[in-house]
């Protein structure tokens, strides 16, 4: 049981380029969320999925796009990279019932520098 | 949206110390995270507390949901102690539910 990953670890782009990151879960839970961290900053949510198929927009949308076309990945894709979007970026997942039904699970963080 | 303050914003210590982190916010919640991120960046789930209070080992939770608070209690402190503690609240309202953090803490536990 991994919990959740993200791909890749670190990564520099230049402006204008595009790039994908990936959030794996192996939990079957139904929620996924994108949250970007910037310097001595708390986690800002971007997108989320509240199942297969859905995505919703967050606190800071603009300039991504996500998809969720399977249960268990979470894709957020820059179009055009700008340097506002140097950040490190976490995945987080929770399940929608059960015991702890709104505690959320972190991944790594993916660094992305954009130059 | 709901806002989530965190005091105090840094806090400096020496190893066997005791300390209280604070995180207020301005509105009823559905939950309440309380994070540890380590030097390297890696967000670790330190509790999962609403209300009522949690132990773990030197640390301990206690929120009260009613008077809109949170703290985190930390003993006999650590070097690997150090890092940012982040408070988040999630509220569940019809356009979804979202986790609102605040700014954190930034902890130095000096040998």
């Amino acid at each position: 049981n991994a919990g959740v990953t993200q791909t890749p670890k670190f990564r520099v782009l230049k402006t204008g380029q595009s790039m994908t990151l990936l959030c794996a879960q192996d939990m079957n839970h139904e929620y996924m969320y994108w949250y970007r961290q910037d310097p001595g900053m708390g986690l800002r949510l971007i997108h989320y999925s509240v199942g297969e198929g859905t995505t919703a927009k967050g606190e800071v949308p603009d300039g991504y796009n996500v998809s969720r076309l399977k249960k268990q990945n979470f894709l957020l894709g820059l179009e055009s990279a700008a340097p506002s979007q140097t950040s490190v970026y976490f995945c987080a997942s929770r399940p929608v019932t059960g015991q702890l039904p709104y505690e959320q699970y972190f991944g790594p963080g993916t660094r992305l520098t954009v130059t | 949206g709901i806002q989530v303050e965190q005091s105090p914003p840094d806090l400096i210590l020496q190893e066997g110390a005791n300390s209280t982190l604070r995180c207020n916010f301005s509105d009823s919640v559905n939950n309440l995270q309380w994070f540890h991120q380590n030097p390297w960046g890696q967000l670790i789930n330190l509790f999962y507390i609403p209300s009522g209070t949690k132990q773990n080992g030197r640390l301990s939770a206690t929120t009260v949901a009613t008077e809109r608070y949170s703290l985190l209690y930390i003993s006999s402190s650590q070097t690997t102690d150090s890092g940012v503690y982040f408070c988040a609240v999630l509220r569940v309202e019809t356009s979804g539910s979202r986790l609102t953090f605040g700014e954190g803490t930034q902890l130095t536990v000096n040998p």
